[in-house]
């Protein structure tokens, strides 16, 4: 079975600019989630999306956004890009009710804004 | 809120000898706790849970210990091998988990095994 994919594996933007991130979770799974990981640090909540709503919201500003389509793959658009946005972001899914050692993460886009 | 933290941000070990890696949380209420590792390039992997009713769990050549009064947690890795090198993660939900994922992840460390 595919694992989490995410595209595309690396971008670079510059500033101001904007980026789509993608990512198609488990077959079977309907939720999926999205981290922002500086280097150095552990991931950060972005967003959480279920059945093509979202469920949960980290502390990032509105130029973050998201969705999920009917197939329960998902888009992460980030505006208005600044050089702090420079990070490796992870997409994780799982189906619903699913325990965390049914939650698989994807290995992400890594983003440099210069 | 929740935070996360690691008392050691490099540990570099023989190979064979055993590895333990700490981690401090701040909330009390914290009733469930993971441990992940991240090999370069890959996302975070599901190592080992365990939640507030144990003190330990054990699964195959890891261990995790929690000690509630003092909120810290660790991993501890028998026999390290050179595919253990990688940054280990300790997290914790936040919340419910009927829809899943949001996790409160600590800063890592990263853990080299030499030859």
């Amino acid at each position: 079975d595919a694992g989490v994919t995410q595209s595309p594996t690396h971008l670079i933007k510059t500033r101001g600019q904007h980026v789509t991130l993608r990512c198609s979770p488990i077959s079977g799974h309907k939720s999926v989630s999205w981290y922002q990981q500086v280097l150095g640090q552990g991931p950060q909540f972005i967003f959480q999306y279920y059945e093509k709503e979202e469920r949960g919201r980290g502390n990032f500003p509105d130029r973050f956004s998201a969705r999920q389509f009917p197939n329960y793959s998902s888009e992460l658009n980030v505006n208005a890009l600044l050089l702090g946005d420079s990070a490796l972001y992870l997409c994780a899914s799982t189906r619903r009710g699913g325990a965390y050692n049914e939650q698989f993460f994807g290995p992400g886009t890594r983003l440099t804004v210069l | 809120g929740e935070s996360v933290g690691l008392h050691l941000p490099t540990l570099s070990v023989q190979e064979g000898d055993n590895s333990i890696i700490n981690c401090a949380y701040s909330n009390s209420a914290s009733d469930y706790f993971i441990w992940y590792k991240q090999e370069s390039g890959k996302g975070p992997q599901f190592i080992i849970d365990i939640r507030s009713n144990m003190d330990k769990r054990q699964g195959q050549r890891v261990t995790v210990l929690l000690n509630k009064t003092v909120k810290h947690l660790s991993l501890q890795i028998a026999a390290t091998q050179p595919g253990d090198s990688a940054v280990y993660f300790c997290a914790v939900p936040p919340g419910t988990m009927e829809y899943g994922n949001k996790l409160v992840f600590g800063a890592g460390t990263i853990l080299r095994v030499k030859s």
